[in-house]
């Protein structure tokens, strides 16, 4: 089993939608944990910290369960320019040491 | 620039030769970090380095990777007697602390 999993995807939704993903890790110890946006050949870049609360930026909202070792992630009113994939990050377990998901691939279509 | 700077930006290389990719991280990250994604594929961990610490090498997929930091600034990684499945994009980051990481434009390796 992967330490972080993710659904590939794509997903594809029309503007103004709002679509959500999860991601699930297996190790219990883990810490940190992060949403970072990858764009085709391009690299991956920070676009929010999950909390235990749970926190909102804009039009993204992420969500930890550590109850069931998973975190989410939601955008509301979706733009073409969120068409991107998304990569669940998590710490493992203490240290720095990071493990990216393979990433979920959202289309978002006029 | 003040970004984190990989080079070379492609490598072209036979089978079985040795390769060195190098990374240059953002002055004053202590932290250095080593991925690999091959085509449509997520980031695979390699290695990590923080500060003076020992580094963490548990992501290195066989003896023939290895990496250096020194100085605590610039970081090579080498690839001895390459495979073709070694051909991949090799993404270095750097951060001050763990998060958030900040990510060079990659080495592309293409095993012949």
């Amino acid at each position: 089993r992967k330490e972080v999993e993710q659904d590939p995807g794509p997903f594809n939704v029309p503007e103004g939608a709002t679509v959500a993903f999860n991601c699930t890790y297996s190790n219990s110890a883990s810490q940190s944990f992060f949403w970072y946006r990858q764009d085709c050949r391009k690299e991956p870049k920070l676009l929010m910290s999950v909390y235990s609360s749970g926190n909102e930026d804009g039009r993204f909202t992420a969500q930890l369960n550590r109850a069931s070792q998973y975190i989410s992630l939601l955008i509301r009113d979706s733009k073409l320019s969120d068409s991107a994939t998304y990569l669940c990050v998590v710490n493992s377990g203490g240290g720095f040491k990071t493990i990216f998901g393979a990433g979920t691939r959202l289309f978002v279509k006029a | 620039g003040a970004g984190v700077s990989q080079s070379p930006s492609n490598k072209v290389t036979e089978k079985g030769k040795d390769v060195e990719l190098r990374c240059d991280p953002i002055s004053g990250h202590t932290a250095l970090y080593w991925y690999r994604q091959s085509l449509g594929q997520g980031l695979e961990f390699l290695i990590y380095f923080q500060g003076n610490s020992a580094p963490d090498k548990s992501g290195l997929p066989s003896d023939r990777f290895s990496a250096e930091r020194t100085g605590g600034s610039v970081s090579t990684l080498t690839i001895q007697r390459t495979q073709q499945e070694d051909s991949a994009v090799y993404l270095c980051a750097s951060s001050f602390g763990g998060q958030p990481q900040h990510f060079g434009d990659g080495t592309r390796l293409s095993i012949l």
